[in-house]
């Protein structure tokens, strides 16, 4: 079955520290796996974007990471801000003719000042 | 302006009632989508468009309907609303295949039935 599990499901951080959330996935076959962050009340909007070929890959202070061996990507925050504070969201494309979309269940990040 | 736009934006409506959902985009887009949204469940995708007479079923198409009336716009119908369909509706986008086909979501509608 594909799936997508993120974890943690939340976190809490000060202003200022780095963290880490991961993605499993078990889409088979992969495309590409996608980083979406969403603010509360708004839609999710695309971060970063990963294909098989690519182990990291950075966009200002967000990197994501793809081991496609292991099926799992990271996402990791460095410096924090409080506009950081959202829902981040593991996208996967995959499965026959790379038309499923499977999404995780998102981690909730909450930055404290 | 936004470029995938919803409405309304929040509604209530009461069992039995058929309500619909609107979604308009201005990105030019081919592709358009409807999903929900779950406290603790990813997003689900209810159905999809890859042009004016093209609908598909996604994995929870039950007690939902939809209607591509142009390139642009793309509506979501509940013919008969149940409490169980309250959640957060997204509308979304996306070029054609063949590039990243990044998806573009609207702001989202927040259905409550009562």
């Amino acid at each position: 079955k594909n799936q997508v599990e993120q974890s943690p499901q939340s976190l809490i951080i000060l202003e200022g520290k780095n963290c880490t959330l991961q993605c499993n996935y078990t889409v088979s076959p992969f495309s590409n796996l996608r980083w979406y962050k969403q603010d509360t009340g708004r839609g999710p909007v695309s971060l970063t974007i990963m294909t098989f070929s690519e182990n990291t890959k950075s966009n200002g202070r967000y990197t994501a990471t793809l081991d496609a061996d292991t099926k799992q990507s990271s996402l990791h925050i460095t410096a924090s801000q409080l506009s950081d504070s959202a829902s981040y969201i593991c996208v996967v494309r995959g499965g026959q003719g790379a038309q499923k979309l499977v999404f995780g269940q998102g981690t909730r990040l909450t930055i404290n000042p | 302006d936004a470029d995938v736009t919803q409405t309304p934006r929040n509604r209530i409506t009461k069992t039995g009632k058929r309500i619909m959902l609107e979604c308009s985009q201005t990105k030019g887009h081919d592709r358009m989508y409807w999903y929900r949204q779950d406290p603790g469940l990813g997003l689900r995708l209810i159905y999809y468009s890859f042009d004016v007479k093209d609908i598909n079923k996604g994995e929870i198409s039950d007690g939902y309907s939809v209607s591509r009336q142009a390139q642009a716009k793309f509506s979501l119908s509940l013919e008969s609303a149940i409490p169980n369909q309250t959640a957060l509706y997204f509308c979304a986008t996306s070029e054609a295949a063949g590039g990243p086909e990044t998806q573009y979501f609207g702001p989202g509608t927040r259905l409550l039935v009562l």
